[in-house]
């Protein structure tokens, strides 16, 4: 089963507006961290935000801020004011946690398909 | 410091050729991985390694062997290359990923990649 689903293969977001990219999870475990990249046309990952599952707060880094909400497993990301420089793939990525390393877990990222976004001028 | 760096950055094998990626971490990371890229999808595990001597297999393991005989290396090979393993190969580090007493988090930084094309 799928564990990481982004259901956003494409968006398009106008230069300075907020975008939402869409992300929902499953796992069995109760701690447990959520990521999300960035791949510019580049090819690098760039790390841009980390939520845990004990965390209470949303996770803000700048223009980035994950909506988490555990109930629904769903860990979106959203920009505001988005940049031309923002166009990239993203990636959700979900690490399971303690009681997965102590079951035998490599301790992994496991990744969602992507979404590719693209800011209009 | 230099992070996570991967040689060589593009590769091109004919069939059955043989070849080794190799990945080196200056950050004194206990765990390393080796993920592919396929267009539309996204990174899959392949090995990885929790310390120096020990491997693992990933996901998508079959068609490659992994070594980690030091700390900061972790190394890639394809013994007979086959046109599906044409792919964009990533290397990741980290310290472990959690405490078993409690949740903390320890980011997986990346390497810039390896595009390999297998004719």
């Amino acid at each position: 089963a799928q564990k990481i689903t982004q259901t956003q293969p494409g968006m398009f977001v106008q230069e300075k507006e907020a975008v939402t990219l869409d992300c929902t999870y499953d796992t069995s475990d109760q701690s447990y961290g959520l990521f999300w990249y960035k791949q510019p046309s580049s090819g690098e990952m760039i790390f841009l935000i980390y939520q845990g599952s004990y965390d209470e707060q949303n996770a803000t880094e700048g223009r980035y801020s994950l909506n988490f909400q555990k109930a629904r497993k769903s860990a979106n990301l959203v920009i505001s004011a988005s940049q031309l420089g923002d166009s990239a793939m993203y990636f959700c990525a979900m690490r399971e946690g303690s009681l997965s390393v102590l079951r035998g877990s490599q301790g992994n990222l496991i990744f969602g398909k992507g979404t590719k976004l693209s800011v209009k001028p | 410091n230099a992070g996570v760096t991967q040689t060589p950055k593009f590769r091109v094998l004919k069939t059955g050729q043989s070849m080794t990626l190799l990945c080196a971490q200056d950050m004194n990371h206990e765990y390393m991985y080796w993920y592919r890229q396929d267009p539309g999808m996204g990174l899959r595990l392949i090995h990885y390694s929790v310390g120096e001597g020990t491997t693992a297999k990933g996901e998508v393991p079959d068609g490659y062997n992994v070594s980690r005989l030091k700390k900061q290396n972790f190394l890639l090979g394809l013994e007979s290359a086959a046109p599906s393993q044409t792919s964009v190969y990533f290397c990741a580090s980290s310290y472990p990923p959690f405490s078993i007493a409690g949740q903390s988090y320890n980011e997986q930084f990346f390497g810039p990649g390896t595009r390999l094309t297998v004719l």
